[in-house]
């Protein structure tokens, strides 16, 4: 079964500074890689996802993520925090190759500075 | 178009009994999962049902079943409630295609 590692439970970053979300993929390259948002007491919505068409993945509010093979990585990133981002954030990865059930990792809460 | 949506959203039980929950998918998608989110985790994968059958299941007990509805509904049950159910229970959904769409869950609360 694939499987994605989270490092860093909690971020801290003030408002305006970059923000980086670590996640790193077993072994085998996945067909598909996702990141999603909670915001407190809601579901999850999609920020993005990799589908093998392109390594740099542009999603919404302002985030992207860049598939690295050589790395087993797909970290996040924001150039710029806004106070609105603070959330916990999850990194997926399909439970089996081929089918559509995600395993996630254990999150990442980032936290915004003013 | 209305999102995933479930039912209830909260609800409290006392241990040893039997919930039941409840969930619509976005109009047009045949596929839905459920997933259990401890607080402080990642959610953990239940089930996914596809076209009224169950096509995967996660490591839960057999304390946990659901089912499908001919309209793509679908009803997520736990009997003999145990303190460490307690969790947000969501609901995903998708048309057959990789990325899947969740629910605001339900959080459910055992004592």
């Amino acid at each position: 079964a694939q499987s994605v590692t989270q490092l860093g439970s909690h971020v801290s970053v003030s408002e305006g500074a970059l923000v980086l979300l670590r996640c790193n993929y077993s072994s085998s390259v996945p067909p598909y890689l996702f990141w999603y948002v909670q915001y407190p007491n809601q579901g999850l919505q999609l920020l993005l996802k990799y589908t093998s068409a392109a390594t740099l993945v542009k999603g919404i509010n302002g985030f992207e993520a860049e598939f690295k093979k050589s790395e087993t990585s797909f970290h996040l990133t924001k150039p710029s925090a806004h106070m609105s981002d603070a959330a916990e954030y999850f990194c997926a990865v399909p439970f089996y190759t081929g089918r559509r059930a995600l395993t996630f990792g254990s999150g990442t809460r980032l936290q915004v500075q003013p | 178009d209305a999102g995933v949506t479930q039912s209830p959203t909260h609800l409290i039980k006392t241990r040893g009994q039997h919930v039941t929950l409840r969930c619509s998918p976005i109009s047009g998608h045949k596929s839905v999962s459920w997933y259990q989110q401890v607080l402080g985790q990642g959610p953990q994968f239940i089930f996914q049902y596809y076209e009224k059958e169950e096509r995967g299941r996660g490591n839960f007990p057999d304390r946990f079943s659901a089912r499908q509805f001919p309209n793509y509904s679908s009803e997520l049950n736990v009997n003999a409630l145990l303190l460490g159910d307690s969790a947000l229970y969501l609901c995903a959904s998708d048309r057959g295609s990789e990325t899947q769409y969740f629910g605001p869950g339900t959080r459910l609360l055992v004592l």
